[in-house]
């Protein structure tokens, strides 16, 4: 398997673009989780969900963060309008029945 | 879930055995104890589990006493690849997992 896939890895924007960042589990994995992780506030769970069902997204920071999960092999997290407080490294994680397995992240820079 | 408290940083040299410790006072019957490792610009990476004693695998030994309100990583032999952000965390099943801010350590040569 190739493991978790994300895209893009790096992402520059300006501010209040709409920037997707896009994540592919590993095959037959039931949970997703979307991290961001800041020097300051370390590494920070935004929202997880299981069987393509959000269960927990009380990480979200506001409403300008949003999530989807339309099928078992695909993930989006979206944020309109973005920030540069928004600048960081987003993971995304998949776990099947043991560990969580996480992607290489996007670095997310909007100026 | 029970708070963990791990050394902000740690050093050593390269060719040492490292041992690391993480609190977990307030850990529950129901709690397993979990290390994921983070080297620069890549995503976390488990290690090791355990729920009690000791367990091994080809990376590292995890040593959990039997009151369980700590547990110490240890990692034999470190080399500088070795140089990474360790985590601690307690993790309950149906329970989201909380990374705290990790120990990390700097293998010199």
């Amino acid at each position: 398997d190739a493991g978790v896939i994300q895209s893009p890895r790096h992402e520059v924007t300006e501010m209040g673009q709409e920037v997707t960042l896009r994540c592919k589990p590993i095959s037959g994995h039931d949970y997703l989780f979307w991290y961001r992780q800041t020097m300051m506030r370390g590494l920070e769970l935004l929202i997880y969900f299981n069987n393509n069902v959000p269960i927990d997204d009380s990480g979200m920071p506001e409403d300008r963060f949003s999530a989807k999960m339309p099928n078992a092999s695909f993930s989006t997290l979206k944020i309109q309008p973005s920030e540069p407080r928004d600048s960081a490294v987003y993971f995304c994680a998949s776990k099947g029945g043991g560990e969580q397995y996480f992607g290489p992240g996007t670095r997310l820079t909007v100026t | 879930l029970a708070k963990t408290t791990q050394p902000i940083s740690m050093d050593s040299y390269e060719g040492q055995e490292v041992n690391i410790t993480c609190s977990h006072n307030n850990i529950a019957t129901n709690d397993y104890i979990t290390w994921y490792q983070q080297f620069p610009s890549q995503g976390p990476r488990f290690i090791i589990q355990g729920y009690k004693t000791k367990v091994t695998n080809e990376v590292a030994s995890l040593f959990i006493p039997a009151d369980r309100k700590s547990s110490t990583l240890s990692l034999p032999r470190v080399s500088l690849s070795d140089t990474a952000v360790y985590y601690c965390l307690v993790r309950r099943v149906g329970f989201k997992t909380i990374f705290g801010a990790g120990t990390r350590l700097f293998v010199k040569a």
